[in-house]
């Protein structure tokens, strides 16, 4: 079965680095999103990305955060220079169509900002 | 915007015995309502979704109710076995922009 895969699955980074996340959509789903989860908070939506720009983004994605795809496989999530804050899970998550709902989650990657 | 409140943030149950988990959302506009099952380690995983255009949707032990008048929709796990222990999400989206906007979860414990 196609699922979303994400690298890397842990990353420590000092306050102020730049960090790349990446994640593998399904090959022929459309629609790519970025969530994340602070510890023992509520998942947030970050954005959404369909035919190579930006569809929606919230207001946690700052001028701080960027994302693209580069090389038609890899979404990629990159936070310029990172704060304690910035300490979560970070998901990736893909739909098919635009007439379809379901959403699909990769398994994570834990960022940790020291 | 949305708000989707989630209920209860523990839940215990014991093994075979029902679980019932019930969330509220605050915009009539939403239409779309999954719920996503979370084992530790692993990301959400989609186990059964409902439409505002249907009040009950079952697949085998798992079934979903939603009430579009008092905006409440449920999950219900019948028969609980002990590999259904997970953090359970419900989160809601609506057709402008298909964010999910989520419940806080919980944590479904089936002790033996």
């Amino acid at each position: 079965e196609p699922e979303v895969t994400q690298t890397p699955s842990h990353q420590v980074t000092q306050m102020g680095q730049e960090v790349i996340l990446r994640c593998v959509p399904i090959s022929n789903h459309l629609y790519f999103y970025w969530y994340r989860q602070i510890l023992g908070q509520k998942v947030e939506f970050l954005v959404s990305f369909y035919n190579n720009e930006i569809s929606e983004k919230s207001e946690i994605f700052d001028d701080q955060f960027s994302v693209e795809r580069p090389d038609g496989s890899n979404f990629t999530l990159k936070i310029r220079s990172t704060k304690l804050e910035d300490s979560a899970m970070y998901f990736c998550a893909t739909r098919l169509a635009r007439v379809s709902y379901e959403q699909y989650f990769g398994p994570g990657t834990r960022l940790t900002v020291t | 915007g949305e708000n989707v409140e989630q209920h209860p943030s523990t839940l215990s149950v014991q093994e075979g015995d029902s679980a019932v988990i019930k969330c509220t959302y605050s915009d009539s506009a939403s239409n779309y309502f999954p719920w996503y099952k979370q084992e530790l380690g692993k990301g959400p995983q989609l186990i059964i979704d409902i439409r505002s255009n249907v009040g009950e949707k079952k697949d085998q032990r798992i079934a979903v109710t939603l009430n579009k008048t008092a905006k409440h929709f449920s999950l219900h796990i019948t028969e609980t076995q002990p590999e259904d222990s997970a953090v359970y999400f419900c989160a809601a989206s609506k057709d402008s922009n298909y964010q999910l906007i989520w419940g806080a979860g919980t944590k479904l414990i089936i002790k033996p």
